[in-house]
């Protein structure tokens, strides 16, 4: 059980366009995702908390206005990364949690490359 | 600023031996203690999970906590060279806004040498 899905695991785009990544718990309705990011060889960074049905909560340094988070059913969400630079690549991963549980189950990673 | 620290290796453990992970962390109100595995280029794996003081055996993995010494560890019996990646330790805490979020160390990188 507890199995977190993500799509596209790696994808290529060009400076100035939109990159969607989805997220969905598998086997599990997830009360909470979560979104990180992580450069090589570096540990993972919390960019934003979402709660179904709520706006997420952005961590301090991480801009709202381009990484857009939608979590609009117990299953999904969705994560979309705007007018992407270069200093965007990175390896983005959402993880969720569901119920009364407090442990994180993690999906594959998206690895990003802004060209 | 709440913390979670490790060492951060490589540690280098010979196949067979047990590899032995440390972490401390700085929030007394942390409840809950979890240790995952990330090998390159993956995301991270849950492998332990632990929520009070003493030990928990869970195949070759043994959880061990100190909540008075803010201290969690991770024990590996007969390592193995699959058992080579980074593992990452992680304590649960409360933000300004009652969300729930884990704080995460900065991992230990294993090594296990055939």
């Amino acid at each position: 059980g507890a199995v977190v899905s993500q799509h596209p695991s790696r994808v290529i785009c060009k400076s100035g366009t939109s990159v969607k990544i989805e997220c969905r718990s598998l086997d599990f309705q997830a009360t909470t995702m979560f979104w990180y990011r992580q450069f090589p060889k570096q540990s993972l960074m919390l960019m934003a908390t979402s709660n179904e049905g709520s706006k997420a909560t952005y961590e301090q340094g991480v801009e709202k206005d381009k990484f857009l988070i939608n979590h609009a059913s117990l299953t999904l969400s969705t994560l979309t990364v705007t007018s992407a630079h270069p200093e965007d690549s990175s390896f983005y991963i959402c993880s969720a949690r569901g119920g009364q549980s407090y442990e994180q189950y993690f999906g594959p990673g998206t690895r990003l490359t802004v060209t | 600023q709440k913390e979670v620290e490790q060492n951060s290796g490589p540690l280098s453990v010979p196949e067979g031996a047990i590899a032995s992970l440390n972490c401390t962390y700085s929030d007394r109100g942390s409840q809950s203690f979890f240790w995952y595995r990330q090998y390159s280029g993956k995301s991270p794996e849950l492998i332990m999970s632990i929520y009070s003081n003493g030990d928990k055996e869970d195949g070759r993995f043994t959880a061990q906590l100190n909540k008075a010494s803010q201290y969690v560890s991770l024990l590996i019996r007969d390592s193995q060279p699959s058992d080579s990646a980074t593992y990452l330790c992680a304590v649960t805490s409360w933000g300004t806004d009652s969300n729930y979020q884990l704080i995460w160390g900065a991992g230990t990188k294993l090594i296990i040498k055939p």
